[in-house]
């Protein structure tokens, strides 16, 4: 596709519900990034993958998160037992780069995001 | 952990009027990136500049990096309502493919 898409939009879960957010990459973008951004902070990385493979999930908060691309393509990162605090807009980048230096003379591309709400 | 710091955190100018922001960081890094974010939408890349550089331009768009004070900064000439935003700083480090964003300065143009 054109952009970088992200479903749902919005998600609104009750604590202790498992919920799963998608992210639809660029066609072709090798490296894809899962980022946290709580309100009126900057995004905080979560966790990043070249291709199908994870090579890096240093900025998953808990074992509560778990994040697959298992084709190359399509992400999807799933919280488990949703707590108050994994409130927070979570925004999917794509990059066309790999390799050492992120996106070297390229940027990223971030789709709309989804925020979650647990109430 | 957020590796960059903007500042100032919040900036409210009059239309026609130059925007500066300013970048600080704490390791050495590969390249530095500034990106624009308007409420509830995704980052839009700007602009990238590499280590080994030291000023670039993109229309409206001014970057400045000095590495020796780890700081960057960005200026937006003759601003337009439009250009109200909250905009950030990522940084990259050699060796390492995800970029380090900062709490990022929020700017209001007012027509």
């Amino acid at each position: 596709g054109a952009g970088v898409s992200q479903s749902p939009r919005y998600k609104v879960a009750k604590r202790g519900q498992d919920v799963a957010l998608r992210c639809d990459p660029i066609s072709g973008h090798v490296s894809l990034f899962w980022y946290q951004q709580a309100l009126g902070q900057g995004p905080e990385f979560l966790t990043y993958f070249q291709n199908e493979a994870q090579l890096d999930k240093s900025g998953l908060p808990s074992d509560r998160f778990f994040a697959e691309r298992p084709e190359g393509s399509v992400s999807t990162l799933k919280i488990q037992r949703t707590q108050q605090e994994d409130s927070a807009v979570y925004l999917c980048a794509s990059s066309v780069a790999a390799g050492t230096g992120a996106g070297y003379g390229y940027g990223y591309t971030f789709g709309s995001g989804t925020r979650l709400t647990v109430v | 952990s957020q590796q960059g710091e903007e500042d100032p955190q919040a900036l409210s100018i009059q239309e026609g009027e130059n925007a500066t922001m300013n970048c600080s960081y704490k390791t050495s890094i590969n390249n530095l990136q500034w990106y624009r974010q308007n409420s509830g939408r995704g980052l839009v890349h700007l602009i990238l500049i590499r280590s080994n550089e030291r000023e670039k331009h993109s229309g409206r768009l001014r970057v400045t990096l000095d590495t020796s004070k780890k700081s960057s900064s960005l200026l937006i000439t003759a601003s337009r309502a439009a250009d109200t935003a909250s905009y950030f700083c990522a940084t990259s480090r050699r060796g390492y493919q995800k970029v380090t964003f900062g709490i990022g300065t929020k700017l209001q143009v007012i027509p």
